[in-house]
Protein backbone atom coordinates (compact mmCIF):
# COMPACT_ATOMS: atom_id res chain seq x y z
CA UNK A 1 0.00 0.00 0.00
CA UNK A 2 1.27 3.35 -0.79
CA UNK A 3 1.89 5.19 2.25
CA UNK A 4 4.15 8.32 3.59
CA UNK A 5 4.77 8.28 7.15
CA UNK A 6 6.57 11.47 8.71
CA UNK A 7 8.44 12.37 12.35
CA UNK A 8 8.25 13.85 14.18
CA UNK A 9 4.24 14.63 14.41
CA UNK A 10 5.09 17.85 16.30
CA UNK A 11 8.06 19.82 17.75
CA UNK A 12 8.59 23.01 19.49
CA UNK A 13 12.46 24.52 19.16
CA UNK A 14 13.46 28.44 20.15
CA UNK A 15 13.89 31.25 17.27
CA UNK A 16 17.04 30.71 15.61
CA UNK A 17 17.47 27.11 16.13
CA UNK A 18 18.28 24.79 13.32
CA UNK A 19 15.64 21.32 12.62
CA UNK A 20 15.08 18.82 10.60
CA UNK A 21 11.56 16.73 9.95
CA UNK A 22 11.70 12.74 8.75
CA UNK A 23 9.80 11.27 5.97
CA UNK A 24 9.49 7.76 5.19
CA UNK A 25 7.50 6.54 1.99
CA UNK A 26 6.70 3.06 0.45
CA UNK A 27 5.16 4.68 -2.91
CA UNK A 28 5.56 3.10 -5.95
CA UNK A 29 6.97 3.08 -8.67
CA UNK A 30 8.31 6.67 -7.41
CA UNK A 31 7.97 10.04 -10.00
CA UNK A 32 8.74 12.30 -7.65
CA UNK A 33 8.76 13.90 -3.69
CA UNK A 34 7.32 17.09 -2.47
CA UNK A 35 7.17 19.18 1.05
CA UNK A 36 4.37 21.57 0.96
CA UNK A 37 4.02 24.26 4.29
CA UNK A 38 0.38 24.60 5.33
CA UNK A 39 0.39 27.76 6.89
CA UNK A 40 -3.21 27.61 9.72
CA UNK A 41 -6.24 28.26 8.01
CA UNK A 42 -4.31 28.39 4.94
CA UNK A 43 -3.90 25.91 1.85
CA UNK A 44 -0.07 24.12 1.35
CA UNK A 45 2.43 25.75 -0.79
CA UNK A 46 5.17 23.86 -2.64
CA UNK A 47 8.73 24.28 -1.19
CA UNK A 48 10.88 21.79 -3.01
CA UNK A 49 10.14 18.83 -5.58
CA UNK A 50 12.25 15.98 -6.14
CA UNK A 51 12.64 13.48 -8.52
CA UNK A 52 14.56 10.06 -8.57
CA UNK A 53 18.04 11.44 -9.32
CA UNK A 54 18.21 14.21 -7.52
CA UNK A 55 19.70 13.61 -3.74
CA UNK A 56 19.38 17.42 -2.47
CA UNK A 57 17.38 20.53 -3.11
CA UNK A 58 17.37 24.10 -1.35
CA UNK A 59 15.00 26.80 -0.78
CA UNK A 60 16.44 30.05 1.06
CA UNK A 61 16.74 28.06 4.66
CA UNK A 62 15.15 24.94 3.42
CA UNK A 63 17.02 22.76 2.33
CA UNK A 64 15.52 18.36 1.17
CA UNK A 65 16.95 15.56 1.07
CA UNK A 66 15.94 12.42 -0.79
CA UNK A 67 17.63 9.12 -0.60
CA UNK A 68 15.57 7.23 -3.29
CA UNK A 69 17.44 3.48 -1.90
CA UNK A 70 16.16 3.92 1.89
CA UNK A 71 12.98 5.53 0.69
CA UNK A 72 13.57 8.58 2.99
CA UNK A 73 13.52 12.05 2.76
CA UNK A 74 14.29 15.12 5.02
CA UNK A 75 13.43 18.54 5.06
CA UNK A 76 16.04 20.92 7.56
CA UNK A 77 15.39 24.52 8.32
CA UNK A 78 17.51 26.29 9.30
CA UNK A 79 18.45 29.48 11.58
CA UNK A 80 14.01 29.03 12.25
CA UNK A 81 12.10 32.44 12.27
CA UNK A 82 8.97 32.79 14.00
CA UNK A 83 7.10 32.62 10.69
CA UNK A 84 8.35 29.24 10.24
CA UNK A 85 5.46 27.83 12.47
CA UNK A 86 2.89 25.79 10.35
CA UNK A 87 2.94 22.24 9.44
CA UNK A 88 5.37 20.38 6.65
CA UNK A 89 3.86 18.03 4.53
CA UNK A 90 5.67 15.53 2.67
CA UNK A 91 3.55 14.58 -0.34
CA UNK A 92 4.91 11.53 -3.26
CA UNK A 93 3.85 11.38 -6.27
CA UNK A 94 3.84 7.92 -8.44
CA UNK A 95 5.18 7.53 -12.13
CA UNK A 96 2.44 8.62 -14.29
CA UNK A 97 -0.14 9.20 -11.38
CA UNK A 98 -1.82 12.70 -10.64
CA UNK A 99 -2.96 11.33 -7.63
CA UNK A 100 -0.39 11.98 -4.66
CA UNK A 101 0.06 10.36 -1.58
CA UNK A 102 0.02 13.28 1.19
CA UNK A 103 1.88 12.50 4.53
CA UNK A 104 -0.32 13.43 7.98
CA UNK A 105 2.64 16.60 8.85
CA UNK A 106 4.70 17.80 11.14
CA UNK A 107 3.22 20.49 13.13
CA UNK A 108 6.62 22.59 14.23
CA UNK A 109 6.31 25.33 16.81
CA UNK A 110 9.20 28.06 16.79
CA UNK A 111 9.26 30.12 19.76
CA UNK A 112 10.78 33.14 20.66
CA UNK B 1 -7.45 35.53 -10.56
CA UNK B 2 -3.70 36.04 -9.19
CA UNK B 3 -4.68 32.36 -7.27
CA UNK B 4 -7.16 29.76 -6.74
CA UNK B 5 -10.16 31.20 -4.51
CA UNK B 6 -12.92 29.43 -2.58
CA UNK B 7 -16.10 30.16 -0.92
CA UNK B 8 -17.38 30.34 1.17
CA UNK B 9 -14.30 30.54 3.81
CA UNK B 10 -16.41 28.22 6.65
CA UNK B 11 -20.07 26.86 6.93
CA UNK B 12 -21.91 25.68 9.64
CA UNK B 13 -24.73 23.30 8.93
CA UNK B 14 -26.71 20.89 10.43
CA UNK B 15 -27.26 17.00 10.10
CA UNK B 16 -29.17 16.38 6.92
CA UNK B 17 -28.80 19.66 5.15
CA UNK B 18 -26.83 19.62 1.72
CA UNK B 19 -23.84 21.97 1.22
CA UNK B 20 -22.43 23.56 -2.00
CA UNK B 21 -18.99 24.90 -1.68
CA UNK B 22 -17.10 26.37 -4.74
CA UNK B 23 -13.79 26.67 -5.93
CA UNK B 24 -12.78 28.92 -8.45
CA UNK B 25 -8.88 27.95 -10.04
CA UNK B 26 -6.18 30.03 -11.51
CA UNK B 27 -7.13 31.43 -14.71
CA UNK B 28 -5.87 28.77 -17.59
CA UNK B 29 -5.51 25.97 -15.07
CA UNK B 30 -6.95 22.99 -16.75
CA UNK B 31 -5.99 20.23 -13.46
CA UNK B 32 -8.75 21.18 -10.43
CA UNK B 33 -8.60 18.68 -7.54
CA UNK B 34 -10.79 17.85 -4.58
CA UNK B 35 -9.49 17.34 -1.40
CA UNK B 36 -10.35 16.81 2.26
CA UNK B 37 -8.14 17.99 5.89
CA UNK B 38 -9.79 16.33 9.20
CA UNK B 39 -8.50 17.92 11.95
CA UNK B 40 -4.98 16.84 13.05
CA UNK B 41 -4.80 14.69 9.20
CA UNK B 42 -3.15 14.56 6.01
CA UNK B 43 -4.68 15.53 2.78
CA UNK B 44 -7.62 12.87 1.40
CA UNK B 45 -8.05 13.10 -2.29
CA UNK B 46 -11.33 13.56 -3.28
CA UNK B 47 -11.85 14.60 -7.05
CA UNK B 48 -9.48 15.46 -10.02
CA UNK B 49 -11.07 16.56 -13.12
CA UNK B 50 -8.75 17.25 -16.25
CA UNK B 51 -9.53 19.18 -19.02
CA UNK B 52 -12.81 17.79 -20.74
CA UNK B 53 -12.04 14.42 -19.61
CA UNK B 54 -14.22 12.20 -17.29
CA UNK B 55 -13.19 13.30 -13.20
CA UNK B 56 -11.56 10.77 -11.73
CA UNK B 57 -14.04 10.28 -8.71
CA UNK B 58 -12.42 7.70 -7.10
CA UNK B 59 -11.70 9.43 -3.96
CA UNK B 60 -14.95 10.42 -3.38
CA UNK B 61 -16.44 8.70 -0.11
CA UNK B 62 -20.14 8.28 -0.61
CA UNK B 63 -22.60 8.69 -2.95
CA UNK B 64 -23.49 11.85 -1.15
CA UNK B 65 -20.66 13.71 -2.33
CA UNK B 66 -20.69 15.06 -6.04
CA UNK B 67 -18.93 17.49 -8.01
CA UNK B 68 -18.93 19.35 -11.33
CA UNK B 69 -16.86 21.50 -13.10
CA UNK B 70 -19.23 24.15 -15.39
CA UNK B 71 -16.69 25.51 -18.90
CA UNK B 72 -13.44 24.12 -17.44
CA UNK B 73 -12.78 26.34 -14.59
CA UNK B 74 -15.47 26.94 -11.44
CA UNK B 75 -15.80 23.95 -9.57
CA UNK B 76 -18.68 22.80 -6.93
CA UNK B 77 -18.71 20.09 -4.80
CA UNK B 78 -21.87 18.83 -3.22
CA UNK B 79 -22.68 17.19 0.12
CA UNK B 80 -26.26 15.82 0.25
CA UNK B 81 -27.76 14.86 3.86
CA UNK B 82 -24.33 16.17 5.62
CA UNK B 83 -23.39 14.09 8.51
CA UNK B 84 -21.65 15.07 11.76
CA UNK B 85 -18.31 12.87 10.37
CA UNK B 86 -18.03 15.19 7.27
CA UNK B 87 -16.90 18.00 9.45
CA UNK B 88 -13.29 19.07 7.37
CA UNK B 89 -11.56 21.55 5.58
CA UNK B 90 -12.27 21.13 2.06
CA UNK B 91 -9.37 22.25 -0.06
CA UNK B 92 -9.13 22.81 -3.61
CA UNK B 93 -6.02 22.99 -6.22
CA UNK B 94 -5.65 23.39 -9.53
CA UNK B 95 -2.27 23.39 -11.35
CA UNK B 96 -1.39 24.44 -15.36
CA UNK B 97 -2.72 20.14 -16.51
CA UNK B 98 0.41 19.68 -18.32
CA UNK B 99 1.26 16.22 -16.78
CA UNK B 100 1.13 14.39 -13.41
CA UNK B 101 3.06 15.37 -10.35
CA UNK B 102 3.43 19.10 -11.50
CA UNK B 103 2.80 21.68 -8.70
CA UNK B 104 -0.63 22.51 -6.72
CA UNK B 105 -1.75 25.25 -6.19
CA UNK B 106 -4.47 25.71 -3.54
CA UNK B 107 -7.12 27.78 -2.24
CA UNK B 108 -7.43 28.70 1.16
CA UNK B 109 -10.13 26.30 1.89
CA UNK B 110 -13.79 25.94 3.15
CA UNK B 111 -13.89 25.39 6.69
CA UNK B 112 -17.14 22.76 7.19
CA UNK B 113 -19.24 22.19 10.64
CA UNK B 114 -21.83 19.71 10.83
CA UNK B 115 -23.97 20.29 13.81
Amino acid sequence: KNQVEQSPQSLIILEGKNCTLQCNYTVSPFSNLRWYKQDTGRGPVSLTIMTFSENTKSNGRYTATLDADTKQSSLHITASQLSDSASYICVVSAYSNYQLIWGAGTKLIIKP
Amino acid sequence: GAGVSQSPSNKVTEKGKDVELRCDPISGHTALYWYRQSLGQGLEFLIYFQGNSAPDKSGLPSDRFSAERTGGSVSTLTIQRTQQEDSAVYLCASSPGRGGGETQYFGPGTRLLVL
